[in-house]
């Protein structure tokens, strides 16, 4: 079946610093691909579609900014919290899409603390 | 603007059967999805509905009414292991391909 791995599972951070988390898709092409947000208790927020080879496309109240997207092959996608400050806490996972008319698969998510 | 609703928690018996309600209300639709969250996990899917009626996979079962705009999920002979969130999502917009908008999420407890 389709596998998304997403890296790091965890990561601790400094308040001010920068993080990158990845997502490939391993046996399959994805050229979309999407990043959620989930705050403890709460359900799952898009943050971003992340398309090959073009510009990914924010959310509404989502600062482009300061979630930078790379979307540089079919089968990776990168995201990068910049300046993090602690209310960035969060659950961070990636989803991606093969074929039309099936499911997202989706990475096993990043745990980010800002300290 | 896109709007799905799904009880916040529920509480069944190990053994017994316990449907989960989803309603929604999005510009398009091209299909609804139901996955399963346990604390600090990805969701995984479970199951998915594109046209009106019952799908069943085991002992999970997904129902689809477009008009009504609702769906649930049925859950047979209930496990502990099945205490997890469930997440109901649609696939709005025009296209077969694209973003999923996920519900709250449904906190399922399930006790001995």
């Amino acid at each position: 079946g389709a596998v998304v791995s997403q890296h790091p599972s965890r990561v601790i951070c400094k308040s001010g610093t920068s993080v990158k988390i990845e997502c490939r898709s391993l046996d399959f092409q994805a050229t979309t691909m999407f990043w959620y947000r989930q705050f403890p208790k709460q359900s799952l927020m898009l943050m971003a579609t992340s398309n090959e080879g073009s510009k990914a496309t924010y959310e509404q109240g989502v600062e482009k900014d300061k979630f930078l997207i790379n979307h540089a092959s079919l089968t990776l996608s990168t995201l990068t919290v910049t300046s993090a400050h602690p209310e960035d806490s969060s659950f961070y996972i990636c989803s991606a899409e093969g074929v039309p008319d099936s499911p997202l698969h989706f990475g096993n998510g990043t745990r980010l603390t800002v300290t | 603007g896109q709007n799905i609703d799904q009880p916040t928690e529920m509480t069944a018996t190990e053994g017994a059967i316990v449907q989960i309600n989803c309603t929604y209300q999005t510009s398009g639709f091209n299909g609804l999805f139901w996955y399963q969250q346990h604390a600090g996990e990805a969701p995984t899917f479970l199951s998915y509905n594109v046209l009106d009626g019952l799908e069943e996979k085991g002992r999970f079962s997904s129902f689809l009414s477009r008009s009504k705009g609702y769906s649930y999920l049925l859950l047979k002979e209930l496990q502990m292991k099945d205490s997890a969130s469930y997440l109901c999502a649609v696939r709005a917009g025009s296209s077969n391909t694209g973003k999923l908008i996920f519900g709250q999420g449904t906190t399922l407890q399930v006790k001995p």
